[in-house]
């Protein structure tokens, strides 16, 4: 079956510093691969979507690349800041169907002022 | 767009009582998921809907479980009877027919059974 691991520890840095969070999936190849973000007490919300056949794509102080021989994704930020702070999830559609997503547990990130 | 709307943000119940908890999706999306979410769990998606109609259900948990949704502004998730383990966090999410289209949830409901 499918399965999607991240990192369950926290990530801890300083501000100004690059955080780089780690996907990754088993027994199978993803169309595309989503990251969404996390804040208490608030559903996810999406910022990045990364086809198979893109290595990587950048949003302001985003990047995501996606490797799908080591079928691992990274999520960067880059000049991080204290309001980065969140818990972020990878997603990714399930075997059977596009439409369904199945989400890694998640990733929290600390940024010390 | 006020986004995905769900009532209420809080339940606490006793076990065995009836819960019901309403989703309002983003106007013009026809894709409605339901999602619940835990520590143990993580986010783990339940059932999903297509232009109102049930797609796969097959992440329901048990019979105890339903989810319908009447018309394509409006869907809810009811527990009969409610148990103690189905404390968790409920999301609903909304998106658009493209199969990468990104999901919009709401702000869930957290649900207490005791």
């Amino acid at each position: 079956s499918q399965k999607i691991e991240q990192n369950s520890e926290a990530l801890n840095i300083q501000e100004g510093k690059t955080a780089t969070l780690t996907c990754n999936y088993t027994n199978y190849s993803p169309a595309y691969l989503q990251w969404y973000r996390q804040d208490p007490g608030r559903g996810p919300v999406f910022l990045l979507l990364i086809r198979e056949n893109e290595k990587e794509k950048r949003k302001e102080r985003l990047k995501v690349t996606f490797d799908t021989t080591l079928k691992q994704s990274l999520f960067l930020i880059t000049a991080s800041q204290p309001a980065d702070s969140a818990t972020y999830l990878c997603a990714l559609p399930w075997m059977d169907s596009s439409y369904k997503l199945i989400f890694g547990s998640g990733t929290r990130l600390l940024v010390r002022p | 767009d006020a986004g995905v709307i769900q009532s209420p943000r809080h339940e606490v119940t006793e076990m065995g009582q009836e819960v019901t908890l309403r989703c309002k999706p983003i106007s013009g999306h026809d894709y409605l998921f339901w999602y619940r979410q835990t520590m143990m769990r993580g986010l783990e998606l339940l059932i999903y809907f297509n232009n109102n109609v049930p797609i796969d259900d097959s992440g329901m948990p048990e019979d105890r479980f339903s989810a319908k949704m009447p018309n394509a502004s409006f869907s809810t998730l009811k527990i009969q009877p409610s148990e103690p383990r189905d404390s968790a966090v409920y999301f609903c999410a909304s998106s658009l027919s493209q199969n990468n289209s990104p999901l919009h949830f709401g702000n869930g409901t957290r649900l207490t059974v005791t």
